[in-house]
């Protein structure tokens, strides 16, 4: 069954400190993986985006990385700040031969607190 | 702000009924997805278009459907709604098609109650 699974569930961390969210897929075919910032009730933000050659992607303070071979992600948050408490959302793409058979699956994300 | 704009903003209605979302893309983005996020289900894929073209379906229900213009802009038609249809509908708009690595921009939804 195809699946994206994000751990952990919730974090708390202080303002300043680094964390790691981590995202295991059992997706396949397998087109591309995204990350996405979602702040309650509004929709979510383009993080990152890598395909299947892609091993880290950057982008300011987060830095994604991908291992196609295990079907892990995950997504480092440097320095954190007040305003990077939100939800982090992993996403997949899997492409089809026809349009009923290609996916956008979706983890069920990670609720990141930042405390001063 | 994203670019991409959808309206009515809040939809309240009453089980049975049916409901029209509409969302303009982003200038020159030829592609249009629309997402439902629920409490208890989370974000779902449910249809995506391309220059006018069906090009993906996810769990999008036979009462749903969706379609896209010639001016590109999108409606997602709900019918003989029910209690669980209750969600925030997002679309999104991306330059490319559905494999593309461009970025989806999201708009800022609309929130459809049931009651």
């Amino acid at each position: 069954k195809n699946q994206v699974e994000q751990s952990p569930q919730s974090l708390i961390i202080l303002e300043g400190k680094n964390c790691t969210l981590q995202c295991n897929y059992t997706v396949s075919p397998f087109s591309n993986l995204r990350w996405y910032k979602q702040d309650t009730g509004r929709g979510p933000v383009s993080l990152t985006i890598m395909t299947f050659s892609e091993n880290t992607k950057s982008n300011g303070r987060y830095t994604a990385t991908l291992d196609a071979d295990t079907k892990q992600s995950s997504l480092h948050i440097t320095a954190s700040q007040l305003s990077d408490s939100a939800s982090y959302i992993c996403v997949v793409t899997s492409p089809g031969e026809y349009s009923s058979a290609s996916k956008i699956i979706f983890g069920s994300g990670t609720r990141l607190s930042i405390r001063p | 702000d994203s670019g991409v704009t959808q309206t009515p903003k809040h939809l309240i209605t009453a089980t049975g009924q049916r409901v029209t979302l509409r969302c303009s893309p982003r200038s020159g983005d030829l592609s249009v997805y629309w997402y439902q996020q629920s409490l208890d289900q989370g974000l779902q894929f449910l249809i995506q278009y391309y220059n006018g073209e069906e090009r993906a379906k996810g769990n999008i229900l036979e009462r749903f459907s969706a379609q896209q213009f010639p001016d590109l802009h999108s409606e997602l038609n709900l019918s003989s709604l029910e209690l669980g249809d209750s969600a925030l509908y997002f679309c999104a708009s991306s330059s490319g098609g559905f494999t593309s690595t461009d970025t989806q921009y999201f708009g800022p939804g609309t929130r459809l109650t049931v009651l």
